[in-house]
Parts: structure tokens; C-alpha cells; sequence
């Protein structure tokens, strides 16, 4: 089934350790995007990748890293966790262009906790 | 600065009611609206979109109200059943560049 796969489902993590969240999609999607979702901040946007070889930061950047090396890979890096940074991480793409024809897709996420 | 603000935070109604989510935004170039649906341990995913040169689009039990001049959108479920129990975000984005989102209702809808 095409869509996008992330891994892990869940991590706890000791504050201060290197984490790389991944996501690998299999629809050939030009852009790429990390989400986190807190309760009562809804989904922000960590970066982002509008094509292989490009990234950009959303809303909230700091503490996190991206590569957009091909097409279908876009990891997510922690350098050294905090506890802020516990959360839900959505990975998602959009095939680009008009944002009517090209909807964002999702994963079902990583439950991060920092301690 | 929420760039989309979504009321209310939760809602709970009747099977066969009506619950209605608003959401506001300030950027008048923001060209694409859409709401996704979210299940407990599952991605959200696109439920319906729409553009601002139209004041309502539906689809099936799912209708989206625009009013540009508001700069105010919302959604109704009609005839609501518990399996439409999810959290609903509105979102905004402006030629796709970016996707900002509310901060989402969550939806319960009781037998």
C-alpha cells in the first residue's frame, strides 16, 4: 500500500542522546514536511523539503535537523534532546504545486518522550 | 502568532446532530482551506478542502462554510455518528509554499 512509513512508532530517550526520526514515502511526492503535535498547539511545522536536495525551517526549527538526500527519504535529527521536545512527530508529503490538486499526506507518527 | 485560530477545543453532541468547528485566519493570501481528520494513533488525513472564490463546498455529511470578507471558515457534520468521533484541524496555506494549521477540536459524538 503507497504511502509514507515512520519508524519508530515510539522512542523514549534519555535528554541530551542523538535521535533520528525516519520517513520514507513511496509516491514519488516532490515536498516533504516534519510536523510536531502538542495538546492545544495542533500540528506545527519543524521543516520542511520542497524538492530532493532542498530543506527549509517552518515554525518551530530549533534543536532539529533534516536531509532531503533523494526523492523518498526526508529524516528528522534531535543533536541532543531536551524534554521540550517530547511530542508527536508527523512526517507528510505532497506531490507539489497547487495546493488544490496536491493535498498533504501523513504517517501515523513517532510518540517521542525525552526524560 | 497562530496564524489559524480553531474553536472550540472540544465538542461533544447527539448522534444525529449537528457539530459545527470555526476557524479564522488574518492572511488575506492564503489561497487553499482544507480540514483533515485525525483517529487516536493514525495520521490526520484530508477530509475536505476548499478554495476562497467559493462560499461552501459539501461532501457527503461534510460541508465547508467560507466567508472571505470574515476571513472565517468552518464545518458542519450533518446527521453526526460516533464513528465521526476524531480530532478535526483546519488549515491554511498560501500556493502550497506552507501548510499552518489550528490547534484542533476534538470531537466526541454520543449513541
Amino acid at each position: 500500500i503507497a504511502g509514507i512509513t515512520q519508524a519508530p512508532t515510539s522512542q523514549i530517550l534519555a535528554a541530551g542522546r542523538r535521535m533520528t526520526l525516519r520517513c520514507t514515502q513511496d509516491m514519488r511526492h516532490n515536498a516533504m514536511y516534519w510536523y510536531r503535535q502538542d495538546l492545544g498547539l495542533g500540528l506545527r511545522l519543524i521543516h520542511y523539503s520542497n524538492t530532493a536536495g532542498t530543506t527549509g525551517k517552518g515554525e518551530v526549527p530549533d534543536g532539529y535537523s533534516v536531509s532531503r538526500a533523494n526523492t523518498d527519504d526526508f529524516p528528522l535529527t534531535l543533536a541532543s534532546a531536551v524534554p521540550s521536545q517530547t511530542s508527536v512527530y508527523f512526517c507528510a508529503s505532497r506531490r507539489g504545486g497547487n495546493s488544490y490538486n496536491s493535498p498533504l499526506h501523513f504517517g501515523n507518527g513517532t510518540r517521542l518522550t525525552v526524560t | 502568532q497562530q496564524q489559524v485560530k480553531q474553536s472550540p477545543q472540544s465538542l461533544i453532541v447527539q448522534k444525529g446532530g449537528i457539530p459545527i468547528i470555526n476557524c479564522a485566519y488574518e492572511n488575506t493570501a492564503f489561497d487553499y482551506f482544507p480540514w483533515y481528520q485525525q483517529f487516536p494513533g493514525k495520521g490526520p488525513a484530508l477530509l475536505i478542502a476548499i478554495r476562497p472564490d467559493v462560499s461552501e463546498k459539501k461532501e457527503g455529511r461534510f460541508t465547508i462554510s467560507f466567508n472571505k470578507s470574515a476571513k472565517q471558515f468552518s464545518l458542519h457534520i450533518m446527521d453526526s455518528q460516533p464513528g465521526d468521533s476524531a480530532t478535526y484541524f483546519c488549515a491554511a496555506s498560501k500556493s502550497g509554499n506552507q501548510f499552518y494549521f489550528g490547534t484542533g477540536t476534538s470531537l466526541t459524538v454520543i449513541p
